[in-house]
């Protein structure tokens, strides 16, 4: 596809289970970057990949949240027994480098944890 | 620490020219950037400074004085579908280039007939 797409675009849970969200980055980009943001708040950095290198998780709220990378393209980041501060959008962003100007955001996973 | 600030909401009229500030405070600075975003979409690429100065483009423009650790965004001749959210948003040169991003909460802007 010609831009970034997260799957699924809303996803409903129960308090207590895990979830997981998907992330396709533009092809070719080697950076990437998982965000949320709360309703009517900015967007909070959680973790950011560039190619093979270690990624930076210093956004990571707490170790319930983990993201994986895997063969340089898609992400997962997943969520574990789930609670409900955690509903929010989790958008999804790519890049061609870390230290390129632009990131392309994908439209985003709803997230609504009951 | 870091810290990013602009107002919350402006209200403008269709065809003025509003101004947004950003002020911020970070440990590391390699760039500014402001981002816009529609309800329900994700956020698009909007101007970048790196530089002190005025970055034009088109109807939009931005500034920034790192001195001062200000920026505004510049919109002129408003239309409707203006109305938005606008993210100020600083790379924060960390350990290492990790390229990540700090928001401040964004200012919502209504533009009105």
């Amino acid at each position: 596809g010609a831009g970034v797409s997260q799957s699924p675009s809303n996803k409903v849970t129960e308090k207590g289970k895990d979830v997981e969200l998907r992330c396709d980055p533009i092809s070719g980009h080697t950076a990437l970057y998982w965000y949320r943001q709360s309703l009517g708040q900015g967007l909070e950095f959680l973790i950011y990949f560039q190619g093979n290198s270690a990624p930076d998780k210093s956004g990571l709220p707490s170790d319930r949240f983990s993201a994986e990378r895997t063969g340089g393209s898609v992400s997962t980041l997943t969520i574990q027994r789930t609670q409900q501060e955690d509903s929010a959008v989790y958008l999804c962003a790519s890049s061609t480098s870390g230290s390129v100007v632009e990131q392309f955001f994908g439209p985003g996973t709803r997230l609504t944890v009951l | 620490g870091q810290n990013i600030d602009q107002p919350t909401e402006m209200t403008a009229t269709e065809g003025a020219i509003v101004q947004i500030n950003c002020t911020y405070q970070t440990s590391g600075f390699n760039g500014l950037f402001w981002y816009q975003q529609h309800a329900g979409e994700a956020p698009t690429f909007l101007s970048y400074n790196v530089l002190d100065g005025l970055e034009e483009k088109g109807r939009f423009s931005s500034f920034l004085s790192r001195s001062k650790g200000y920026s505004y965004l510049l919109l002129k001749e408003l239309q409707m579908k203006d109305s938005a959210s606008y993210l100020c948003a600083v790379r924060d040169w960390g350990s290492g280039n990790t390229g990540k991003l700090i928001f401040g909460q964004g200012t919502t802007l209504q533009v009105k007939p």
